[in-house]
């Protein structure tokens, strides 16, 4: 089955806990992108990646990292979690930009809360 | 810039009602894509729809259709005669020709009661 798989789904931490969310999809897509969701503000970019090694800045980056050594993975580093980094993340991945390959496919979601 | 706006926070309807979700766009490129994302109460981002910048053609789906009219930047959702499973919140949201993001509007919670 075509998916994007995101771990863990929930979590609580405290502040500046380092921890990572992994994202991992099966669809050979070349683009990824991480959203953070909070009420009443929707969803919004937080960094997106368009191939292996390249990646780049969203709309709201600050207090996060990521990488991409493999298409497939493309994990979120929180280096020191603060607690308004509490929301709902998702992953999400495409073919790439370009007519017909912008479908964003979304994992399930992760909810995260830090303390 | 893009934008994308929903004035519509939260809707509530009873079973069988029409309803109507509003969704406003701005971009200033002239190639861009529309879409509709429904989020239920599990949580997952769920596509419903996507629409291109050239193809103004209404879309009917089931009970669901959608009305693109570039002259007011408008994309709206129609839900005919209501289910309680419709009860989710609806995202519309837009990506232009050389974008490298979707960019959502802030979403409309629908409830739909019995």
């Amino acid at each position: 089955e075509a998916q994007v798989t995101q771990n863990p789904r929930y979590l609580i931490t405290v502040t500046g806990k380092k921890l990572t969310v992994t994202c991992s999809q099966n669809m050979n897509h070349e683009y990824m992108s991480w959203y953070r969701q909070d009420p009443g503000l929707g969803l919004r970019q937080i960094y997106y990646s368009m191939n292996v090694e390249v990646t780049d800045k969203g709309d709201v980056p600050e207090g996060y990292k990521v990488s991409r050594k493999e298409k497939r993975n493309f994990p979120l580093i929180l280096e020191s979690p603060s607690p308004n980094q509490t929301s709902l993340y998702f992953c999400a991945s495409s073919l790439g930009r370009g007519s017909g390959a912008n479908v964003l496919t979304f994992g399930a979601g992760s909810r995260l809360t830090v303390l | 810039a893009q934008k994308v706006t929903q004035a519509q926070t939260e809707i509530s309807v009873v079973e069988k009602e029409d309803v109507t979700l509003d969704c406003v766009y701005e971009t200033r490129d002239t190639t861009y894509y529309l879409f509709w994302y429904k989020q239920p109460p599990s949580g997952e981002l769920v596509f419903l729809i996507r629409r291109n910048s050239f193809d103004e053609q209404n879309e009917i789906s089931g009970r669901y259709s959608w009305n693109f009219q570039k002259s007011t930047s408008s994309f709206n959702f129609t839900i005919t005669a209501s289910q309680v499973v419709d009860s989710a919140v609806y995202f519309c949201a837009l990506i232009t020709g050389t974008a490298s993001k979707l960019t959502f509007g802030t979403g409309t919670r629908l409830q739909v009661t019995l």
